[in-house]
């Protein structure tokens, strides 16, 4: 039980470009979904906090109109990187808790974003 | 603020012989603390966590974490390591600030590399 799943697994695009980075959750309902960005070797940086049906929270330094997150049902958020540029190039991961495991997290696989 | 760190960038062992990677911690009132690993180009994945209860908590493929509060440490430990234990450790602690989602605050990360 509790799997988390991103799609896609990896993404190439081009500049300017805009990406869109699904989170389901697979068997349970997700209240709380979190998006990470992970450089490489380096520990995970909170880019957001988002609840089903109300906006996201987003960490300080981090840009709310380039990085777009939805939460519209219990099992799925998106993340979209709008108007990509190379420094965007990351490991993005999402993680969730429902109603029985709201003290740990579930993580998904991560997608790896390519900005050339 | 709440704060976790993990001391040692790279922890090296022998296959067969015992394992420890360190985690501190600095929370106000009691800590909730978890213990991840990520292995390369994937998320991470639960391995244990002290809420309350005994001291020594066991989780999976046999790794153990024991809680110190006089120390403030969370120690991951396991008796035998193997050289698929190779991989990046997270220790984190549950944030219980003002917005209480239950986000994580994740140390730096600890490689670890278990040599034949």
């Amino acid at each position: 039980g509790a799997v988390v799943s991103q799609h896609p697994s990896w993404v190439i695009c081009k500049s300017g470009t805009s990406v869109k980075i699904e989170c389901r959750s697979l068997d349970f309902q997700a209240t709380t979904m979190f998006w990470y960005r992970q450089f490489p070797k380096q520990s995970l940086m909170l880019m957001a906090t988002s609840n089903e049906g109300s906006k996201a929270t987003y960490e300080q330094g981090v840009e709310k109109d380039k990085f777009l997150i939805n939460h519209a049902s219990l099992t799925l958020s998106t993340l979209t990187v709008t108007s990509a540029h190379p420094e965007d190039s990351s490991f993005y991961i999402c993680s969730a808790t429902g109603f029985d495991s709201y003290n740990e997290q579930f993580f998904g696989p991560g997608t790896r974003l390519t900005v050339l | 603020a709440q704060s976790v760190a993990q001391p040692e960038d790279q922890v090296n062992v022998a296959e067969g012989n015992p394992l420890t990677v360190k985690c501190t911690y600095s929370v106000s009132g009691n800590p909730y603390l978890f213990w991840y690993v990520q292995y390369p180009n994937r998320g991470l994945q639960f391995l244990l966590k002290y809420i309350t209860g005994d001291n020594l908590v066991k989780g999976s493929y046999g790794f153990e974490a024991e809680f110190n509060k006089s120390q403030t440490s969370f120690h991951l430990k396991k008796p035998s390591a193997l050289v698929s234990d190779s991989a990046l450790y997270f220790c984190a602690v549950r944030d219980f600030g003002s917005s209480n989602t239950g986000k994580l605050i994740f140390g730096q990360g600890t490689t670890l590399q278990v040599k034949p």
